[in-house]
């Protein structure tokens, strides 16, 4: 089945420190979401983003299909950025499920 | 909030005991499916239902099985518990079953503890 990679794992920061986590995938994809896991264990959607370019305030993501990868950006960090960053993408013909990758943890420090 | 509502948040039993999970998708989310995260596993698939029938199944155990319901709520039922099924339980819904129509909101998760 399809694979997903993210890197890096961990990642720390200062708060006002600019990052950018990647998501590697090994096969065409039908969908393609970001998620941010909070310390509380809540898995909040960042962005659907198959393929280009999307922006929401200080994040934005990008994905480039035909060269399977995708990048969240995350500009000037603050404190409540901190958790987990999931990538899962939807393959053709696998039905709806998604598979995540193993995620970046981000720790910003005030 | 994604409108997503599952219940109980946490659950708290013992080996060998059967507990059931319960989701409530958005308004107008045909497609349920439950994950289950683990710190040894990571976020997995376990199973799809849309429009109540099941669509598809991932890495279920068959002492786990679940059912949608003619309103779309859905219930994922877990017996014979083992220590190893610590873990928590996500619940996501979708307007459809794949593609641009899937885009998967989440709810909040129900943390089980088997002792």
């Amino acid at each position: 089945g399809i694979q997903v990679e993210q890197s890096p794992p961990d990642l720390i920061l200062q708060e006002g420190a600019n990052s950018t986590l990647r998501c590697n995938f090994s096969d065409s994809v039908n969908n393609l979401q970001w998620f941010h896991q909070n310390p509380w264990g809540q898995l909040i959607n960042l962005f659907y983003i198959p393929s280009g370019t999307k922006q929401n305030g200080r994040l934005s993501a990008t994905t480039v299909a035909t060269e399977r990868y995708s990048l969240l950006y995350i500009s000037s960090s603050q404190t409540t950025d901190s958790g987990v960053y999931f990538c899962a993408v939807e393959s053709y013909n696998q039905g709806g499920k998604l598979i995540f990758g193993q995620g970046t943890e981000l720790s910003v420090k005030p | 909030d994604s409108g997503v509502t599952q219940t109980p948040k946490h659950l708290i039993t013992a080996t060998g005991q059967r507990v059931t999970l319960r989701c409530s998708p958005r308004s107008g989310d045909l497609s349920v499916y439950w994950y289950q995260q683990s710190l040894d596993q990571g976020l997995q698939f376990l199973i799809q239902y849309y429009n109540g029938e099941e669509r598809a199944k991932g890495n279920i155990l068959e002492r786990f099985s679940a059912q949608q319901f003619p309103d779309l709520h859905s219930e994922l039922n877990l017996s014979s518990l083992e220590l190893g099924d610590s873990a928590l339980y996500f619940c996501a819904s979708s307007v459809d079953s794949s593609g641009g129509y899937n885009i998967q909101y989440f709810g909040a998760g129900t943390r089980l503890s088997v002792l």
